[in-house]
Formats: C-alpha cells, sequence, structure tokens
C-alpha cells in the first residue's frame, strides 16, 4: 500500500459526459501527479500540483483540467468525453528521499467510457 | 527531452533463471532513473532508484540495476526468477531535481515459466 488513495476504482460512463477522479496524497506529501495509461500511448503525465498550485503540465486534452485543493487532495476533471478517453487514471505523491523525489501511485481509477 | 527505450515489450523466462530487463535512457542534464513494476490489475509500484549516490542500486524482491553512464543505460536484473515477477516493468527518467514528471518507457511484460 502506497499510501496514495483514488476513487472511484472503477467508473463506467457514456460519451459526452463529465466525470470527476479524486486522489489523496500520502501524508505530508505535497505534490500531486496524473498520469493516464492506456493501451495505445502508454503511461502519459498529464499534469503535477505542488501545494495547491499547478506546477507543471504535459499531454492534458483541454476537456480535462485537474485542481488540488488547500487540505492537499486533488481531482481530475475529464468532460467531453470520448470513447478514446478510456484509460487508467493514476495519481502520484512524491516525497524528498535522499534528496531525489520519488513518487509513489496509487491504484488508479479505471475509466470506461461507451 | 529526455526519453527511455525499453528494449523487448515480452520477455520470458525460466523460474530460478536470470531476469534481465534493459532500458536505456536519453538526457541532456543527470538523469534520475527509476524502476516501476505493475502487478495485474494493480497501480504501479516502486522498484529501485538511480539518485548518482551509487551505480549499482539494490531494490526490493531481490532486483538490482547498474547505471552505465557510458552506455546509457539502466538495466534491471534478478539472480532467480520467481513465479511471483510475472508482472510488467516500467523504467522511468525523472528531471534535473528528480521533481518533475516521469518520463515512462513502454514497458515490458515479464512471463515466469514453471
Amino acid at each position: 500500500d502506497s499510501g496514495v488513495t483514488q476513487t472511484p476504482k472503477h467508473l463506467i460512463t457514456a460519451t459526452g459526459q463529465r466525470v470527476t477522479l479524486r486522489c489523496s496524497p500520502r501524508s505530508g506529501d505535497l505534490s500531486v501527479y496524473w498520469y493516464q495509461q492506456s493501451l495505445d500511448q502508454g503511461l502519459q503525465f498529464l499534469i503535477q500540483y505542488y501545494n495547491g498550485e499547478e506546477r507543471a503540465k504535459g499531454n492534458i486534452l483541454e476537456r480535462f483540467s485537474a485542481q488540488q485543493f488547500p487540505d492537499l487532495h486533488s481531482e481530475l476533471n475529464l468532460s467531453s468525453l470520448e470513447l478514446g478517453d478510456s484509460a487508467l487514471y493514476f495519481c502520484a505523491s512524491s516525497v524528498s528521499l535522499a534528496g531525489v523525489e520519488t513518487q509513489y501511485f496509487g491504484p488508479g481509477t479505471r475509466l470506461l467510457v461507451l | 527531452a529526455q526519453s527511455v527505450t525499453q528494449l523487448g515489450s515480452h520477455v520470458s523466462v525460466s523460474e530460478g533463471a536470470l531476469v534481465l530487463l534493459r532500458c536505456n535512457y536519453s538526457s541532456s542534464v543527470p538523469p534520475y532513473l527509476f524502476w516501476y513494476v505493475q502487478y495485474p490489475n494493480q497501480g504501479l509500484q516502486l522498484l529501485l532508484k538511480y539518485t548518482s549516490a551509487a551505480t549499482l542500486v539494490k531494490g526490493i524482491n531481490g532486483f538490482e540495476a547498474e547505471f552505465k553512464k557510458s552506455e546509457t543505460s539502466f538495466h534491471l536484473t534478478k539472480p532467480s526468477a520467481h513465479m511471483s515477477d510475472a508482472a510488467e516493468y516500467f523504467c522511468a527518467v525523472g528531471g534535473l531535481f528528480g521533481n518533475e514528471k516521469l518520463t515512462f518507457g513502454t514497458g515490458t511484460r515479464l512471463t515466469i515459466i514453471p
């Protein structure tokens, strides 16, 4: 158990809909990262937040947005869903160990868009 | 830009045999390198990381990896494979301070033959 929690575990929805994925980082971790894992794209970085502020952006679609709240949990919002958005979405939080930030991953949310 | 290449999307070894999973990196700055393992229907678990402190890095479950700058490689090995090692393995490279996004390889699925 990494200490990172994600809800829900599974999500089935229809095209055009909007969903929210939630992530609670390990206690004390200030950074939260979101990744998407799909068969055709592999594991891709979406976005990073640090202590409530957006720090880095990756291959995140404009239909997707995220935020980190004062209690450090984060939410990833996916809107106008398309079939191709079906994937496993991971959240990770990081801690500095021996001067190196190390990311610990949650169990993921499996999204199926029908 | 940083990248990693994992040679061999599928590797099969007999139980008790040597496991060797290959990873080559590309980075314009000293890299931070990671190996993660993903068991079926689970999240990513950190196996080990290279932080420039030592070129031979020991991880969990008997795995280790050696950083070779001249070969730009960070191959993962285990002397004797166990059935429980069957999983997908991902090599990843982090940023200058290790706190930026991780760039993952395409993964290697390891099958253990009884």
